[in-house]
């Protein structure tokens, strides 16, 4: 079993759809969740992160961490077809260096 | 905000020849850097950790001698990749850690664009 899963996609939605997205993990250790986007030929780069379990909101996105089903989600409101890209998320225990991605999931606005 | 650059974003070479690419940090300073490698529809993989001043820390599977790492300076670390084949063309990218600004203390991941490889 892999540490973290995600739904590779792709994922279509019309323009100005709630958009989810998800990874689940397997070690409990993880306290530190992040989810990245990344464009095609380019780097990833950070969209939201969060500590421990709860939820973070900034602007059209939502992150959602449920430890006791060791779950992740993000949401993207009123999606854009700038918003076409593929998620990555990524997680880390405390005290280690090493963070943990999960396949990415392609996602495409369609305006 | 903290800001890695690397270069060349893309670069083609010739079987058996070896190519560099840059990873700096532009308005920070990094301690340690990572190298990541990336599969069409796969995980981004962590080849090594580049520390400042000492031997980059590899990944189990790695090859060191294949995959040269220098991190000479707090600014700058490189990747050589020796002796090229075409099965090392894959998408190299850098990241260095900043400091997520909250209470968790925590570090996140600053990535730079990537360096596209093509060994003919």
């Amino acid at each position: 079993q892999k540490e973290v899963e995600q739904d590779p996609g792709p994922l279509s939605v019309p323009e100005g759809a709630i958009v989810s997205l998800n990874c689940t993990y397997s070690n409990s250790a993880f306290q530190y969740f992040m989810w990245y986007r990344q464009y095609s030929r380019k780097g990833p780069e950070l969209l939201m992160y969060t500590y421990s379990s709860g939820n973070k909101e900034d602007g059209r996105f939502t992150a959602q961490v449920d430890k006791s089903s060791k779950y992740i989600s993000l949401f993207i409101r009123d999606s854009q077809p700038s918003d076409s890209a593929t998620y990555l998320c990524a997680m880390k225990a405390s005290g280690t260096y090493k963070y943990i991605f999960g396949t990415g999931t392609r996602l495409k606005v369609l305006a | 905000g903290a800001v890695v650059s690397q270069h060349p974003s893309r670069v083609i070479c010739k079987s058996g020849t070896s190519v560099k690419i840059e990873c700096r940090s532009l308005d920070f300073q990094a301690t340690t850097m990572f190298w990541y490698r990336q599969f069409p529809k796969k995980s981004l993989m962590l080849m090594a950790t580049s520390n400042e001043g000492s031997k980059a820390t590899y990944e189990q599977g790695v090859e060191k001698d294949k995959f040269l790492i220098n991190h000479a300076s707090l600014t700058l670390s490189t990747l050589t990749v020796t002796s090229a084949h075409p099965e090392d063309s894959s998408f190299y990218i850098c990241s260095a850690r900043v400091s997520s600004g909250g209470t968790s203390g925590a570090n996140v991941l600053t990535f730079g664009a990537g360096s596209r490889l093509t060994v003919l």
